[in-house]
């Protein structure tokens, strides 16, 4: 059974401070692992999909980074409007489409 | 605009009374799927269709159905709704493969 857990539940950093949150996950044969972005009443945002350990991808103030055990989600001097839920998923190349979710890591930026 | 759209937002029924949660995606996307997420559990999968007429049971179907009869419409329907079933439910789609879904806005279904 595909398994996705996120740590932390919660994060809360000061605006400029930088920090790291972690997915890790096992799964028979990854497809592909996804970051998405989840403001409070909305649906998630994608972000990122990384396919192979040792892979990175940067999106302004965000770099994702792929093991072949965890993945980080690097946030570089955040600011208050990076507040949000970010969610980590994974596919399997036995799933076809069908991501397995973690419970996502709740960062809050304080101005 | 590219979106995947549900409707109603909100609702709030009584126990029992059938209800349906309309998704549409513009995308010509072939793959749909259903989520409810609940504090503590994260995103969990009900039910998925990889193309019109077919559809699969995901990790939590009991006390739903769904029909995928048009490519770009994907309903979820509660025959029997529960106080269980009260949680925010999120439609998804995206194209077969390793490639990104896009979200719905959500529904909030409370059932008293």
């Amino acid at each position: 059974e595909d398994q996705v857990t996120q740590s932390p539940e919660a994060l809360r950093l000061q605006e400029g401070e930088s920090s790291s949150l972690n997915c890790s996950y096992t799964v028979s044969g990854l497809r592909g692992l996804f970051w998405y972005r989840q403001d409070p009443g909305k649906g998630p945002e994608f972000l990122f999909t990384l396919y192979s350990a040792g892979e990175e991808k940067e999106k302004e103030r965000l770099k994702a980074t792929l093991t072949k055990k965890e993945s980080f989600l690097h946030i570089t001097a955040p600011k208050p409007e990076d507040s949000a839920t970010y969610l980590c998923a994974v596919q399997a190349q036995t799933s076809g489409s069908r991501l397995t979710f973690g419970e996502g890591t709740q960062l809050t930026v304080n101005p | 605009e590219a979106q995947v759209t549900q409707n109603p937002r909100y609702l709030i029924t009584v126990t029992g009374k059938k209800l349906t949660v309309t998704c549409s995606q513009n995308m010509n996307h072939e793959y749909m799927s259903w989520y409810r997420q609940d504090p503590g559990l994260g995103l969990r999968q009900i039910y998925y269709s990889m193309n019109v007429e077919v559809t699969d049971k995901g990790d939590v179907p009991e006390g739903y159905k769904v029909s995928r009869k048009e490519k770009r419409n994907f309903p979820l329907i509660l025959e029997s709704p529960s106080p269980n079933q009260t949680s925010l439910y999120f439609c998804a789609s995206s194209f077969l493969g390793n490639t990104e879904a896009f979200f719905g806005q959500g529904t909030r279904l409370t059932v008293v």
